[in-house]
């Protein structure tokens, strides 16, 4: 049983080009994070959603836009994909969007943007 | 920034050695966690250690947390070769915030 799954694995588009990133939880959790890890392993919250609604919106393009249809699921849009946008995006949750409670991990998404 | 630091950013060790990990961080915590990622993975949590605690153990792990200097180490003991991969320490404030890692190798 997956906890946090992610579509897709891979993604590989051109610039300009607009995209989006699913990503669903099946542990109950109220939480949920997206997270960009650079080519450095460099790991930063882009957002995050409880109980479908925005709690952390990080200093993030407007192009990124992410949308949670349930509190199962949280997606991740990108209009007009940019060179700098290449990196993984991880999905996580946590049962609360308490401080401190500890988060579980997708697979991740790696971007290519060309 | 807000980020804190891990060290060494790279560490190799033979199999049965012990390796140490150091975190340091610069917000106030409501509690340190550390996390793994093997290649091409995501993050796995390995331990959590409040803001009041000093030590943890689990299995051959075991975390000290300084709050006064603001670091924290993680040991792991009697490493194996599936220890290979990245830990990252993360300060639980209002959001989690990752260290740079630390890229552990452990050869057989």
């Amino acid at each position: 049983d997956t906890a946090v799954s992610q579509t897709p694995k891979y993604l590989v588009t051109q610039m300009g080009n607009d995209k989006s990133i699913k990503c669903e939880q099946n542990l109950g959790h109220d939480t949920m994070y997206w997270y960009k890890q650079d080519s450095k392993k460099f790991l930063k919250i882009m957002f995050s959603y409880n109980n479908k609604e925005l709690i952390i919106n990080e200093t993030v393009p407007n192009r990124f836009s992410p949308k949670s249809p349930d509190k199962a699921h949280l997606n991740l849009h990108i209009n007009s994909l940019e060179l700098g946008d290449s990196a993984v995006y991880f999905c996580a949750s946590s049962l609360s969007g308490r401080a401190g409670y500890e988060q579980y991990f997708g697979p991740g998404t790696r971007l290519t943007v060309t | 920034s807000q980020q804190g630091e891990e060290d060494p950013q790279a560490l190799s060790i033979q199999e049965g050695e012990n390796a140490t990990m150091n975190c340091s961080y610069k917000t106030s915590i409501n509690n340190l966690q550390w996390y793994r990622q093997n290649s091409g993975r995501g993050l796995v949590h390995l331990i959590l250690i409040r803001s009041n605690e000093r030590e943890k153990h689990s299995g051959r792990l075991r975390v000290t947390l300084d709050t006064s200097k603001k670091s924290s180490s993680l040991l792991i003991t009697a490493s194996r070769a599936a220890d290979t991969a990245s830990y990252f320490c993360a300060q639980a404030g209002t959001a989690l915030i990752f260290g740079k890692g630390t890229t552990l190798s452990v050869s057989s």
